[in-house]
């Protein structure tokens, strides 16, 4: 079965880092793009950034860049969220995506891990 | 890049019809094929249910289907059912310098 399990989610005051990852299993990890999308509390989602199958492109949200880094391990089948700088509006439940390279859709979510940034 | 604009809510009875918009602009649901749809259940993760505008993934039910109309997709859930309640996303592929997708800003369906 295809599974995405995220962590390292928690408590950080503004300012601090965090790093989240996101363990991958069931399918080929090195295929497929991997993104990260969150979920502040009781709003929408919003999408923050995607790394190619490779690890050669990166793209981010506005919101993050210059801020948040993602990565990747394929030997490890992990996916990584570096965080500095974090605000308040960075507290959310951010969740790690597979992304489908052909339709553009993000096929397959792990459960989530919360980031709460506050003093 | 700004939301892409759904309904707060709709409602149906059991076994009706229900039709959620997300509307955008020429530079996101319009330019590109490449809507997608979420359904989301409380305190549970996103998923995925229509991809490229009106193809079902696998194992997703017939009941729910997409289409697409200039800068306005739908997304149309029939034979409503009690589970079907929940809330539901719409996302379009932008790939503009600020954000390379855009999500709507989420839809509660309620099963009255």
């Amino acid at each position: 079965q295809v599974h995405l399990v995220e962590s390292g989610g928690g408590v950080v005051q503004p300012g601090r880092s965090l790093r989240l990852s996101c363990a991958a299993s069931g399918f080929t990890f090195n295929s497929y793009a991997m993104h990260w999308v969150r979920q502040a509390p009781g709003k929408g989602l919003e999408w923050v950034t995607i790394i190619s199958y490779d690890g050669g492109d990166k793209y981010y949200a506005d919101s993050v860049t210059g801020r948040f880094t993602i990565s990747r391990d394929g030997s490890k089948n992990t996916l990584y969220l570096q965080m500095n700088s974090l605000r308040p509006e960075d507290t959310a439940v951010y969740y790690c995506t597979r992304g489908d390279g052909v339709t553009s859709a993000f096929d397959i979510w792990g459960q989530g891990t919360m980031v709460t940034v506050s003093p | 890049q700004s939301a892409l604009t759904q309904p707060a809510s709709v409602s149906g009875s059991p076994g009706q019809s229900i039709t959620i918009s997300c509307t955008g602009t020429s530079s996101d649901v319009g330019s590109y094929n490449l809507v997608s749809w979420y359904q989301q259940h409380p305190g549970k993760a996103p998923k995925f249910m229509i991809y490229e505008g009106s193809k079902r993934p696998s194992g997703v039910s017939n009941r729910f289907s997409g289409s697409k109309s200039g800068n306005t997709a739908s997304l149309t859930i029939s034979g409503l059912q009690a589970e079907d309640e929940a809330d539901y996303y719409c996302c379009s592929y932008v790939g503009s310098s600020t954000s390379l997708y855009v999500f709507g800003t989420g839809t509660k369906v309620t099963v009255l």
